[in-house]
């Protein structure tokens, strides 16, 4: 059965560092979002993605983040300069045609600032 | 701002007794996904319910959407232990941009 996966599993990083979250989507999605859960918390919005363009972000979703499809199969949130309250399971999801709200998740990165 | 309160926040129960549930909120949804996540692991679809007053099944879970779609809720008959797991709702935002706004979550362990 088609998933989504998310390298890498784990990634551990200096306060002020760049990092890039990779994500491959089911291949026939059209639709790409990012979602975080900061421990004990929420599962949170990040950003939507369609047709090369964020569809929504949220108020997280500040400067210091972006996303890109560089190709036809992966999609990548980075965060310029990470910050201490950046650390968090970053989860991405995709949909298809069979509606936008019916997301398939990955596995997660689970990302650590120091 | 669309929010959604799950309830209860945790529970714990006897195998073969039944549960509910809930998902509340004061706004309208387009649609409510039900999911279950387990520890360290992303959030797995279990079932997307659209229209208001639709009812799912899934084996021994029953998930409604309430008639205003401003509310669902879950009901697990005969709980199993392995129905242990923490379990979302997340609704469709209104925009059509696909958003979901999720729960805080319900953690039900089912003890032998």
């Amino acid at each position: 059965e088609p998933e989504v996966t998310q390298t890498p599993s784990h990634q551990v990083t200096q306060m002020g560092q760049e990092v890039i979250l990779r994500c491959v989507p089911i291949s026939n999605h059209l639709y790409f979002y990012w979602y975080r859960q900061i421990l004990g918390q929420k599962v949170e919005f990040l950003v939507s993605f369609y047709n090369n363009e964020i569809s929504e972000k949220s108020e997280i979703f500040d400067d210091q983040f972006s996303v890109e499809r560089p190709d036809g199969s992966n999609f990548t949130l980075k965060i310029r300069s990470t910050k201490l309250e950046d650390s968090a399971m970053y989860f991405c999801a995709s949909s298809g045609t069979s509606g936008r709200a019916r997301q398939f998740f990955g596995p997660g990165t689970r990302l650590t600032v120091l | 701002t669309q929010l959604l309160e799950q309830s209860p926040q945790f529970l714990s129960i006897q195998e073969g007794e039944n549960l509910t549930v809930y998902c509340n909120s004061s706004s309208v949804f387009s649609s409510l996904q039900w999911y279950r996540q387990e520890p360290g692991e992303g959030p797995v679809l279990l079932v997307t319910v659209v229209t208001g007053g639709e009812v799912k099944k899934l084996k021994r879970l029953t998930f409604q959407f309430g008639d205003a779609r401003k509310d669902s809720s879950l009901h697990i008959t005969a709980a199993q232990p392995g129905d242990t797991g923490l379990y979302l709702c997340a609704g469709g935002s209104s925009g059509n941009t696909g958003k979901l706004i999720f729960g805080q979550g319900t953690t039900l362990q089912v003890k032998p």
